[in-house]
C-alpha cells in the first residue's frame, strides 16, 4: 500500500524566513512520480513540480527548491525568503501504478502561514 | 486553452436528493479521476477511469457512482447524498507516457448536504 506523510500540519513564519516542508512516502514500486501542489485560499490546486523516481537531482525554481532522497524516501520542499503570497496549503503526492502513474495518493497537507 | 471544467462550483442540497457534478476535459486524456478534500485528511481518491467504459474504485467510493460514456466527460453521481458527503470535490484529467505523468485539476466543487 502507498502512503504519503506530511508530519507538519501547520507552520507559521515571518516574511523573509526560509521554511522547509517535509514529505515522506512509502511505496513498493520502483517506478513512481512525486509531486507538490499548492492550494491558495481561493481553493484551486496549483501544480509546482513533478519528479520521477530515477531522477534524484535537486531542483531549484526561483525561491523554491526540492530535495529528493530515495534513501530516506523523502521529497522535501524549501521556500527561501518566504513572502505573504506563499501562504497556502501545500500537498505532496505520489503516483499510483494502477493508473499509469497518473492518479495520485496525497498527503494530508501542510498549511503555511507567512505573516508580514 | 487546456482545461478541466467542473460544474457547479458551489452546491447546497438536501439529504437524499440525487445530484450530479459534471467534469469535462479538452486534452484528450485517457485517465480521469475524482477526489474529495476534507479538513485534516487531504485529498482522497473516490473513483478513477482508465478510458471510456472503464472505471474502478479509489479509496472512498461508498455513496458515489461514476460513468465514462465519452472520453471527455466523467460525471460524479450522488444518488442519495448524506451530510457526511459535504466536502470539496476535485476532478482531474491525466496522462501517462514518455513525457512522464501529470494530473490536471478542475477548479473544485464545494458541496454542502443539509
Amino acid at each position: 500500500a502507498q502512503k504519503v506523510t506530511q508530519a507538519q500540519t501547520e507552520i507559521s513564519v515571518v516574511e523573509k524566513e526560509d521554511v522547509t516542508l517535509d514529505c515522506v512516502y512509502e511505496t513498493r514500486d520502483t517506478t513512481y512520480y512525486l509531486f507538490w501542489y499548492k492550494q491558495p485560499p481561493s481553493g484551486e490546486l496549483v501544480f509546482l513540480i513533478r519528479r520521477n523516481s530515477f531522477d534524484e537531482q535537486n531542483e531549484i525554481s526561483g525561491r523554491y527548491s526540492w530535495n529528493f532522497q530515495k534513501s530516506t524516501s523523502s521529497f522535501n520542499f524549501t521556500i527561501t525568503a518566504s513572502q505573504v503570497v506563499d501562504s497556502a496549503v501545500y500537498f505532496c503526492a505520489l503516483s499510483r501504478p494502477n493508473s499509469g502513474y497518473s492518479t495520485l495518493t496525497f498527503g494530508k497537507g501542510t498549511m503555511l502561514l507567512v505573516s508580514p | 486553452e487546456a482545461q478541466v471544467t467542473q460544474n457547479p462550483r458551489y452546491l447546497i442540497t438536501v439529504t437524499g436528493k440525487k445530484l450530479t457534478v459534471t467534469c469535462s476535459q479538452n486534452m484528450n486524456h485517457e485517465y480521469m479521476s475524482w477526489y474529495r478534500q476534507d479538513p485534516g485528511l487531504g485529498l482522497r481518491q473516490i473513483y478513477y477511469s482508465m478510458n471510456v467504459e472503464v472505471t474502478d474504485k479509489g479509496d472512498v467510493p461508498e455513496g458515489y457512482k461514476v460513468s465514462r460514456k465519452e472520453k471527455r466527460n466523467f460525471p460524479l453521481i450522488l444518488e442519495s447524498p448524506s451530510p457526511n458527503q459535504t466536502s470539496l470535490y476535485f476532478c482531474a484529467s491525466s496522462f501517462s507516457g514518455q513525457g512522464g505523468a501529470r494530473a490536471f485539476f478542475g477548479q473544485g466543487t464545494r458541496l454542502t448536504v443539509v
